[in-house]
């Protein structure tokens, strides 16, 4: 079975800060694919960043960048310069050949 | 665009009762997700729909689940009978392209339904 942890409920920072969310994770799979989905308000399930298990370079996009040790079985995902519409729920996700879990999500606020 | 929309918002029912909850999707996506979300489990997939084709339904808790997509514009969720361990918000989600995999790409929720079974 695949199991998602995110050990951190809530977090809050100053706007223009970095933060980072971390994310462990376990599978007995060697392909999969891991994610960190945005929650706002909204409700919308937006799709942050995306890792395939097998490349090793770390996956970014513009202020977003993760740290993926595979062997550590870790997801961490850097927000870098945070900006006030980053405020929202981060889950991290995994997807093996079986169903996608999610972590219990991290609620994230970026304070003015 | 209305967005993806859930009834009923909120439902409060007794146990041993069949509960039908409903969603219409974004008109144009293909793909239609239903999730639960508890305290203890966090988010979970319970089952999704391709082109009103049930592809993954392993999510699904037991056999009092069930769920159908009769046309593109119009799923339910049932649960027969209800228990209280069912208590939780159930979201329905839409989006163009499946989650997960090489291709993923945003899903929109809907705004819930917050169950209780008493």
């Amino acid at each position: 079975a695949q199991t998602v942890t995110q050990s951190q409920p809530e977090m809050s920072v100053q706007e223009a800060e970095t933060v980072t969310l971390s994310c462990t994770y376990d599978t007995s799979e060697n392909n999969y694919y891991l994610f960190w989905y945005k929650q706002p308000p909204s409700r919308q399930m937006i799709l942050v960043i995306r890792q395939e298990a097998y490349k090793q370079q770390n996956a970014t996009e513009n202020r977003f960048s993760v740290n993926f040790q595979k062997a550590a079985k870790s997801f961490s995902l850097k927000i870098s310069d945070s900006q006030l519409g980053d405020t929202a729920m981060y889950f991290c996700v995994i997807q093996g050949a079986q169903k996608l879990v999610f972590g219990q999500g991290t609620r994230l606020t970026i304070n003015p | 665009d209305a967005g993806v929309i859930q009834s009923p918002r909120h439902e409060v029912t007794e146990m041993g009762q069949e509960v039908t909850l409903r969603c219409k999707p974004i008109s144009g996506h293909d793909y239609l997700f239903w999730y639960r979300q508890t305290m203890m489990r966090g988010l979970e997939l319970l089952i999704y729909f391709n082109n009103n084709v049930p592809i993954d339904d392993s999510g699904m808790p037991e056999d009092r689940f069930s769920a159908k997509m009769p046309n593109a514009s119009f799923s339910t969720l049932k649960i027969q009978p209800s228990e209280p361990r069912d208590s939780a918000v159930y979201f329905c989600a839409s989006s163009l392209l499946p989650l997960g995999g090489a291709r993923s790409e945003t899903q929109y929720f809907g705004p819930g339904t917050r169950l209780l079974v008493l």
